[in-house]
């Protein structure tokens, strides 16, 4: 069974600092690794993705993720946060080409506070 | 414009009263899914659609009846809610086929009220 895990259940981080999101996961097989993000009363966006190749993946809004397999973990980060980056985030991950395919599991989420 | 739509946005009910809510899409999107999220939980997976007339059991599919009878669309049944099923209802879709990566396109949610 594919698990992720989002040890933060909030995130503070004063507008202009580097800001990083965990996430680790727990798949047996190669999986697909997703960012999301959800604003106040909105639908979940997505944000960038790994797939295959190389480790460091680069997304929307300044975003990117760095994937470890030997630690299992795909980090979210932004160099320089902005208020406006403060919103709810969502790791997921996939088993493509598998029986379970269609299923994308997504961790629990965590809340950015980013303050001015 | 490429979008997924949920109606209703806001629903309160009471228990046992059967309820739809639909989800339809534009983008010609062969994957469907519905998910259900609760504080804590993060989004759980209810039911999904590889395509027309084929529908897979997600995580928490108890209590709820999907259908896929055209490409488009994905109702989203609940024949008897109670109120555990009191939750944020996300309708989702993704071009899976041309491009397996499970990149989904939401909706903007249900919330939905079982008293």
């Amino acid at each position: 069974a594919q698990s992720v895990a989002q040890p933060e259940d909030q995130v503070n981080v004063a507008e202009g600092n580097p800001l990083t999101v965990k996430c680790t996961y727990s798949v047996s097989g190669n999986p697909y690794l997703f960012w999301y993000v959800q604003y106040p009363n909105r639908g979940l966006q997505f944000l960038l993705k790994y797939i295959t190749g190389d480790n460091l993946v680069k997304g929307s809004y300044g975003f990117e993720a760095e994937f470890n397999k030997s630690q299992t973990s795909f980090h979210l980060k932004k160099p320089s946060a902005l208020v406006s980056d403060s919103a709810l985030y969502f790791c997921a991950v996939s088993l493509p080409l598998t029986d379970s395919w269609g299923k994308l599991q997504f961790g629990a989420g965590t809340q950015v506070v980013v303050t001015p | 414009e490429a979008q997924v739509t949920q109606n209703p946005r806001y629903l309160i009910t009471v228990t046992g009263k059967k309820l739809t809510v639909t989800c339809s899409q534009n983008m010609n999107h062969e994957y469907m899914s519905w998910y259900r999220q609760d504080p804590g939980l993060g989004l759980r997976q209810i039911y999904y659609s590889m395509n027309v007339e084929v529908t897979d059991k997600g995580d928490v599919p108890e209590g709820y009846k999907v259908s896929r009878k055209e490409k488009r669309n994905f109702p989203l049944i609940l024949e008897s809610p109670s109120p555990n099923q009191t939750s944020l209802y996300f309708c989702a879709s993704s071009d899976l086929w041309t491009s397996p990566h499970n990149e989904q396109f939401f909706g903007p949610g249900t919330r939905l009220t079982v008293l």
